[in-house]
């Protein structure tokens, strides 16, 4: 049983514009969510995350959006660059010091010079 | 600045061989983990170790033993390798209390026939 599920496997985006990847959980214990970033051939890195006390974090150019009530998260890269083209996870966790993230199947994106 | 260093990259393996993944941190990181990722799949935790001396399951720890040989040292042992392991690996470590952020490894590719 899947608790994190990112439903579009892939998204391609033109250079520029906005890039909008989602993101569902369905344990309602999961307080604490990231964001992570990985090119092939390479470990994941870390992006953005988000406690379920805020509702929005925002840095440069990547921002996360939280709806609790949904229990959906999105990540937002304004303007997409061809740079930003990888896979992205998101996670989540019970509590930020937890020991265990679960993680979604990730999304791939193509941005388009 | 290495960060997390797995070795090895490749590794190929007959149905019953045995071998260790080994990793390093040089982060003063007190958890570290392991991951794997199948295609089409999120990462899954294999095992972890909280702090030095310590170490527990995760969601697939069936087929495989770890051993936290230091603070910097966290390896993991396939005994008997089976096809179904067949998978990239990646180690990860975190600061522990007051640090969120887990950073990965570059990954091993194992291939077990």
């Amino acid at each position: 049983d899947q608790q994190v599920k990112q439903n579009s496997p892939s998204l391609s985006v033109q250079e520029g514009r906005i890039s909008i990847l989602n993101c569902d959980y369905t344990n309602s214990m999961f307080d604490y969510f990231l964001w992570y970033k990985k090119y092939p051939a390479e470990g994941p890195t870390f992006l953005i995350s988000i406690s379920s006390i805020k509702d929005k974090n925002e840095d440069g150019r990547f921002t996360v959006f939280l709806n609790k009530s949904a229990k959906h998260l999105s990540l937002h890269i304004v303007p997409s660059q061809p740079g930003d083209s990888a896979v992205y996870f998101c996670a989540a966790s019970i509590g930020a010091g937890s020991y265990q993230l679960t993680f979604g199947k990730g999304t791939k994106l193509s941005v388009i010079p | 600045n290495a960060g997390v260093t797995q070795t090895p990259k490749f590794q190929v393996l007959k149905t019953g061989q045995s071998m260790t993944l080994q990793c390093a941190q040089d982060m003063n990181h007190n958890s570290m983990y392991w991951y794997r990722q199948d295609p089409g799949m999120g990462l899954r935790l294999i095992y972890y170790s909280a702090s030095e001396g310590t170490t527990d399951k995760g969601e697939v720890p069936n087929g495989y033993n770890v051993s936290r040989l230091n603070k910097r040292e966290f390896s993991l042992r396939l005994e008997s390798a089976a096809p179904s392991q067949t998978s990239v690996y990646f180690c990860a470590s975190r600061q522990g209390v007051g640090g969120n952020t887990i950073y990965f490894g570059e990954g091993s590719w194992l291939t077990v026939v």
